[in-house]
């Protein structure tokens, strides 16, 4: 099966910095790569994701890389802001239909 | 549009009792269905998918079970719960085959 490794556990950073998270995944069988933000006591919302078949994905602040390659994807956010404050998870779909997910970022944005 | 629901929001259990948990969904058929765990602070555990009505693919041995007696309505039960059963249980859905993946609210499950 898949497994989804995920970097950093935390990461605090200054309001209008760029807050970088990275993901690996074992299985190169994987072909979706969604992204989610969790905030404390709800469900993880999708906020990003990307296909395998593309290399890059932006949506305003958030933006997604992936390499196949080195089977590396990142969510990548800019000019962050107290309201991006929360946990972040990657997860990677295998076989079309088993959704594995990193262990999560928790993401702290210093006014 | 596609809406998933989980109930009950809460739950306070004694160790040793039964357990019970819905998810349904709408909008949709045939979609893949999976109970996710998150214990405090931590990540997401997948506990069980299926593809269908009456299959189930568990991917950790323990003392749960899961069923699909309909095609858009998971069951997550255990004869006996442990407090190490204690967290935030999520039941989720998608199309399968690369789509979006939706998480219901979510059940928070207490075993005292």
């Amino acid at each position: 099966g898949e497994n989804v490794e995920q970097h950093p556990s935390t990461l605090s950073v200054q309001e209008g910095d760029s807050a970088v998270i990275k993901c690996t995944y074992s299985d190169s069988a994987s072909n979706y790569f969604p992204w989610y933000k969790q905030e404390l006591g709800k469900r993880p919302q999708l906020i990003i994701d990307i296909r395998s078949n593309v290399g890059e994905k932006k949506d305003q602040r958030i933006a997604v890389t992936l390499n196949k390659t080195a089977k590396h994807f990142s969510l990548h956010i800019t000019e962050t802001q107290p309201e991006d404050s929360a946990v972040y998870f990657c997860a990677a779909q295998y076989n079309n239909n088993d959704m594995r997910f990193g262990a999560g970022t928790r993401l702290t944005v210093k006014p | 549009s596609q809406t998933i629901h989980q109930w009950p929001a809460t739950l306070v259990q004694p160790v040793g009792s039964p357990l019970s948990l819905e998810c349904t969904v709408e909008g949709t058929s045939n979609p893949n269905l999976y109970w996710y765990r998150q214990a405090a602070g931590r990540g997401l555990q997948l506990l069980f998918y299926s593809v269908g009505i009456g299959q189930i693919s568990s991917e950790v041995p323990q003392n749960l079970s899961a069923s699909r007696p309909q095609d858009r309505q998971f069951i997550l039960s255990s004869k006996k719960l442990l407090l190490s059963d204690s967290g935030f249980y999520l039941c989720a859905w998608s199309s399968g085959g690369g789509t979006s993946f939706c998480f219901g609210p979510g059940t928070r499950l207490t075993v005292t």
